[in-house]
Order: structure tokens, then C-alpha cells, then sequence
């Protein structure tokens, strides 16, 4: 099994740019998320998701859209970069949203916006 | 906000246990405490879990107190590769939500 992974690795973005961050996971896993970290801090939840076709928002979800149209996909969306969203974007899976077990990281997105 | 405090450092000599302490006072029935680590800006990786009784695994130990109010993470035998921040995290087991609320967490250095 490949785990998590997340695509690509390093971003650089000029302000008012969108990209997708990408994120796939192969151990048939229900619950998925995505983070943001900013330096010295702890991990904030942008989004996460139950399951394909179900979507919902964490702590820290304005500037980013997600979409679950599978169940080893979820895409997070910038639609307008900011500086503000300078950041390492981390994803998520595990079994199940029930929280039976860990929920394993990928390697993180590490995102610049100028 | 985090439910848990933790100091934000502390050191360890390799080879010695790293007892990492986290308090979760307003901790309710239904919530486990969980223990995350983060090396060097990686994702961060699952440690331990548990609810009242005290839980051992490949990686560490939890010990939860009776009052359920703190917890304590042993690193049996500290070595280097052990450095890293340690995240104490508390969450309901079996909701329908599997979100994970991080703090500041404890930046464990091992040194030789």
C-alpha cells in the first residue's frame, strides 16, 4: 500500500492564482481531511469528508472548496490564493469518521503565495 | 480550541524514558485521549489511545489517571529518532466525526 499520498510536494503561487491540491489514499479508508499548519503551530482542519459524495467544514475552511467523488480521492481547491494561505497542507484517512483507530498522514503540501 | 495542555518542551537523555504529561481536566465520558507525533515537519503519526485503562504498545505506554483528568506518554527507551513535537488530543470515540483538534503540543529533544 502506498499510504496517503499528496501531489506535489512544493507550490509556489502569485496572489489571485487557484490551484488543486491533490490527495489519494488506496486502504479503502471512509473518513478524510485536510489540514493546514503554520509555522510553530498546531494542525487546523480546512475540510473534511465522511465519505464519497459527503462533505463537510472544519475550523478553518474560507478560501478552499473539496469534492468527494470517489472514495481514494479528495481534491482541496484554492480559488483565489492568498498570502494568507502560505502553509503545509497536510491530508488524512482512516477507517472510519468514528475515530476506531488512527488516521494516517500523508507528506504534506508545502504552499507559497506570493 | 484544544481540550489538553502540554508544556511546549522538554529533553530526555537517550536511553533514559520520556515522560511526556498532558492535562485534559474537562475531559467527558465518551472521549478517548490519543497521542499523535510529528518528526521534522512530516505528517504527523499515530502513537497510542485510550479511554480509563492504561495502554502499552510496540511505541509507548499511556497511563491515565483515575480521575481521568491527566495522562502521561512513556517513551520506554528515548533515542534520538524520538525527537519530534508530541500532540496529546482528546475526541469521541464512535461519532460520526473523526476530527482531530491539535494543540501546540510538546517538543521532545533527545539528545545523546
Amino acid at each position: 500500500n502506498a499510504g496517503v499520498t499528496q501531489t506535489p510536494k512544493f507550490q509556489v503561487l502569485k496572489t489571485g492564482q487557484s490551484m488543486t491540491l491533490q490527495c489519494a489514499q488506496d486502504m479503502n479508508h471512509e473518513y478524510m481531511s485536510w489540514y493546514r499548519q503554520d509555522p510553530g503551530m498546531g494542525l487546523r482542519l480546512i475540510h473534511y469528508s465522511v465519505g464519497a459524495g459527503i462533505t463537510d467544514q472544519g475550523e478553518v475552511p474560507n478560501g478552499y472548496n473539496v469534492s468527494r467523488s470517489t472514495t481514494e480521492d479528495f481534491p482541496l481547491r484554492l480559488l483565489s490564493a492568498a498570502p494568507s494561505q502560505t502553509s503545509v497542507y497536510f491530508c488524512a484517512s482512516s477507517y472510519s469518521g468514528g475515530g476506531r483507530g488512527e488516521q494516517f498522514f500523508g507528506p504534506g503540501t508545502r504552499l507559497t503565495v506570493l | 480550541d484544544a481540550k489538553t495542555t502540554q508544556p511546549p518542551s522538554m529533553d530526555c537523555a537517550e536511553g533514559r524514558a520520556a515522560n511526556l504529561p498532558c492535562n485534559h481536566s474537562t475531559i467527558s465520558g465518551n472521549e478517548y485521549v490519543y497521542w499523535y507525533r510529528q518528526i521534522h515537519s512530516q505528517g504527523p503519526q499515530y502513537i497510542i489511545h485510550g479511554l480509563k485503562n492504561n495502554e502499552t504498545n510496540e511505541m509507548a505506554s499511556l497511563i491515565i489517571t483515575e480521575d481521568r483528568k491527566s495522562s502521561t506518554l512513556i517513551l520506554p527507551h528515548a533515542t534520538l529518532r524520538d525527537t519530534a513535537v508530541y500532540y496529546c488530543i482528546v475526541r469521541v470515540y464512535g461519532g460520526s466525526q473523526g476530527n482531530l483538534i491539535f494543540g501546540k503540543g510538546t517538543k521532545l529533544s533527545v539528545k545523546p
